[in-house]
């Protein structure tokens, strides 16, 4: 079974700076796919990002990026210019690549606090 | 936004009720899940279903059962709450390509439905 451990139960950054969050997982696949969801204090689940086993090249989407080592089985999440909006609990997931194995498995998330 | 309702948003309840949460689903896709969330743990999927009355279960399935009779409605029934079932659940939704590989996109989640069992 895969599991997912984000170490980081709490991280703050002072606003405008870089912050980034870990995530490792575990699995024997090799193709697969992993995401970081962040869930606001309005309990929804929203992408921030995802990430294909298959691409050697880190994902990026605006001021969020990825630090994918597959190797090492390792998945953050920088955040750059932070703004008071992304304050939240951040949760990393991974998902099988096999069709019929949709399910996603998740770490126990990070709360990110930002500084004004 | 995907278009997923869960109702109740909120609900109370007492020990040894029956309780039955509904997820409904505008986008037509095969595969629907319910997970629950409780500090220190994240999001842990309860039961699955990949087709109208194809359901599976998940890490914490025990306590309860599920039921999928048409496309767009998931159904989470706790038979007899416990305060151990106290959570937010949520409800989630995925397609599938069919071609042997799962899509990479992502689960498109509900809002949460927060139960209180006392």
């Amino acid at each position: 079974a895969q599991t997912v451990t984000q170490s980081q139960p709490e991280m703050s950054v002072q606003e405008a700076e870089t912050v980034t969050l870990s995530c490792t997982y575990d699995t024997s696949e090799s193709d697969y796919y992993l995401f970081w969801y962040k869930q606001p204090p309005s309990r929804q689940m929203i992408l921030v990002i995802r990430q294909e086993a298959y691409k050697q090249q880190n994902a990026t989407e605006n001021r969020f990026s990825v630090n994918f080592q597959k190797a090492a089985k390792s998945f953050s999440l920088k955040i750059s210019d932070s703004q008071l909006g992304d304050a939240a609990m951040y949760f990393c997931a991974y998902r099988s690549a096999q069709d019929g194995n949709e399910k996603l498995t998740f770490g126990t998330g990070t709360r990110l606090t930002i500084i004004p | 936004d995907a278009g997923i309702t869960q109702s109740p948003r909120h609900k109370v309840t007492e020990t040894g009720t029956p309780v039955t949460l509904r997820c409904h689903q505008t986008e037509n896709h095969r595969y629907m899940y319910w997970y629950r969330q409780d500090p220190g743990h994240g999001l842990r999927l309860i039961h699955y279903s990949y087709g109208v009355k194809d359901t599976d279960k998940g890490e914490v399935s025990d306590g309860y059962s599920v039921s999928r009779s048409k496309t767009e409605d998931f159904l989470l029934t706790l038979e007899s709450a416990t305060s151990s079932q106290t959570s937010v659940y949520f409800c989630a939704i995925s397609e599938s390509t069919g071609t042997g590989y799962s899509s990479n996109q992502p689960q498109h989640f509900g809002d949460g439905t927060r139960l209180s069992i006392l």
